[in-house]
């Protein structure tokens, strides 16, 4: 079974650092990794994805991730926070083949502040 | 084009209830998701269907929640005899096809209020 630990449900960063979100996965199988994003009251949308090709990511609004095999990581960065990136993240993970592959299990996410 | 809709936003009903929650995925969409979402458990998947094959009902936490999708588009998420525990946001997704190249689009979900 597969499972994600997002390390810190809240992080506080000054606008224009650099903003870190940790993500840990457990997986039986090569895993396919995601990052979401969450606005107040909205529905989540993709950031980036990790569907083994190369293992940087880049996503959209400036942000990145690194699939890390030997540490079991795909951390989210982004070398300079922006008001507007003030939401809560989400890490995922689903298996890369088989009969349930597609079917996301989600870290517990991370809250993330930018302060001006 | 138009994203994933559901309705409705949102539902407050009396504990013992029956509630429906619809779902409209993206046209063309032949994977369709349901997830909850609440404070205790964070995102759960509760069931997937993928064009005219079985549903994966894997996730549905008991006998009193099940779904429909007909004519491989619009879903609905049924709970019977609702639960203050059934209170949460349920998050309907649809992708392109169920591999993992394609991205699950969300929608904007239904928050269940369960008095």
């Amino acid at each position: 079974a597969q499972s994600v630990t997002q390390l810190g449900s809240h992080v506080s960063v000054s606008e224009g650092a650099l903003v870190l979100l940790r993500c840990n996965y457990s997986s039986s199988v090569p895993p396919y990794l995601f990052w979401y994003v969450q606005y107040p009251n909205q529905g989540l949308q993709l950031l980036l994805k990790y569907t083994s090709a190369a293992t940087l990511v880049k996503g959209i609004n400036g942000f990145e991730a690194e699939f890390k095999k030997s540490e079991t990581s795909f951390h989210l960065t982004k070398p300079s926070a922006h008001m507007s990136d003030a939401a809560e993240y989400f890490c995922a993970v689903t298996k890369s083949g088989g009969t349930s592959y597609g079917k996301l299990t989600f870290g517990q996410g991370t809250i993330l502040t930018v302060h001006p | 084009g138009a994203g994933v809709s559901q309705s409705p936003s949102n539902k407050v009903t009396e504990k013992g209830k029956d509630v429906e929650l619809r779902c409209d995925p993206i046209s063309g969409h032949t994977a369709l998701y349901w997830y909850r979402q609440s404070l205790g458990q964070g995102l759960e998947f509760l069931i997937y269907f993928q064009g005219n094959s079985a549903p994966d009902k894997s996730g549905l936490p008991s006998d009193r929640f099940s779904a429909e999708r007909t004519g491989g588009s619009v879903s609905t998420l049924t709970i019977q005899r609702t639960q203050q525990e059934d209170s949460a946001v349920y998050l309907c997704a649809s992708s392109l096809d169920r591999r993992l190249g394609y991205e699950q689009y969300f929608g904007p979900g239904t928050r269940l209020t369960v008095t």
